[in-house]
């Protein structure tokens, strides 16, 4: 399996402003993936993070709102941008096991928008 | 019609039996099919995967797979309370590493 680490495990944010989420994965892997999870939700794609190009996003996501950064095969960030309340969720990042079918989460980031 | 679907329960099952849940998926083509447990506040954790059609054993669990019916189940044999989570379905649409499709999960509750 993987290990996943997610920095803030937690944040409280003022509208209008960012948060960066880091992940760093154990094992160096092509592909990491941000994933949101609303309250009460299931998970949805945000955008597959690929060392050495542009992030792909899912329809409903866009970079201006949410840029990716993949600096190198153990690592990536992801950027909530001019944050509203409606942003408030759990962000989680993911990876593939060493089999590349599986995928593992890290423990999640908990953004609350005031 | 949902790529994935979970009945969102919640499940409630004493404990020591057997708890079934199920998914269905809509992609025919879907290979890779994965069951997570997420407990309260926590990220979902793997607990079993199936590729091909038929049963898998781990433990306690017992993943089934149908691909004539797009069907796929999770069998949680002697329930324990600590089993009390929600189960998401999850499924990879093909072979290799690719986007997965999660399931809006279903509610276990084993009742001591």
């Amino acid at each position: 399996s993987a290990v996943i680490s997610q920095k803030p495990s937690r944040d409280i944010c003022q509208r209008g402003t960012s948060l960066t989420i880091q992940c760093q994965v154990d094992s160096q892997v092509t592909m990491m993936f941000w994933y949101r999870q609303q309250p009460g939700q299931s998970l949805t794609l945000i955008a597959t993070a690929n060392q050495g190009s542009e992030a792909t996003y899912e329809s409903g996501f866009v970079i201006d709102k949410f840029p990716i950064s993949r600096p190198n095969l153990t690592f990536s960030t992801l950027t909530v941008s001019n944050l509203s309340p409606e942003d408030s969720s759990i962000y989680l990042c993911s990876a593939p096991g060493a089999d590349q079918e599986t995928q593992y989460f890290g423990p999640g980031t908990r953004l609350l928008v005031l | 019609q949902k790529e994935v679907e979970q009945n969102s329960g919640p499940l409630s099952v004493p404990e020591g039996a057997i708890a079934s849940l199920n998914c269905t998926y809509s992609d025919r083509g879907s290979q890779s099919f994965f069951w997570y447990r997420q407990y309260s506040g926590k990220s979902p954790e793997l607990i079993m995967f199936i590729y091909s059609n038929g049963d898998k054993e781990d433990g306690r669990f017992t993943a089934q797979l149908n691909k004539a019916s797009q069907y796929v189940s999770l069998l949680i044999r002697d329930s324990q309370p600590s089993d009390s989570a929600t189960y998401l379905c999850a499924v990879n649409k093909a072979g290799g590493y690719q986007k997965v499709t999660f399931g809006t999960g279903t509610k276990l509750q084993v009742i001591p």
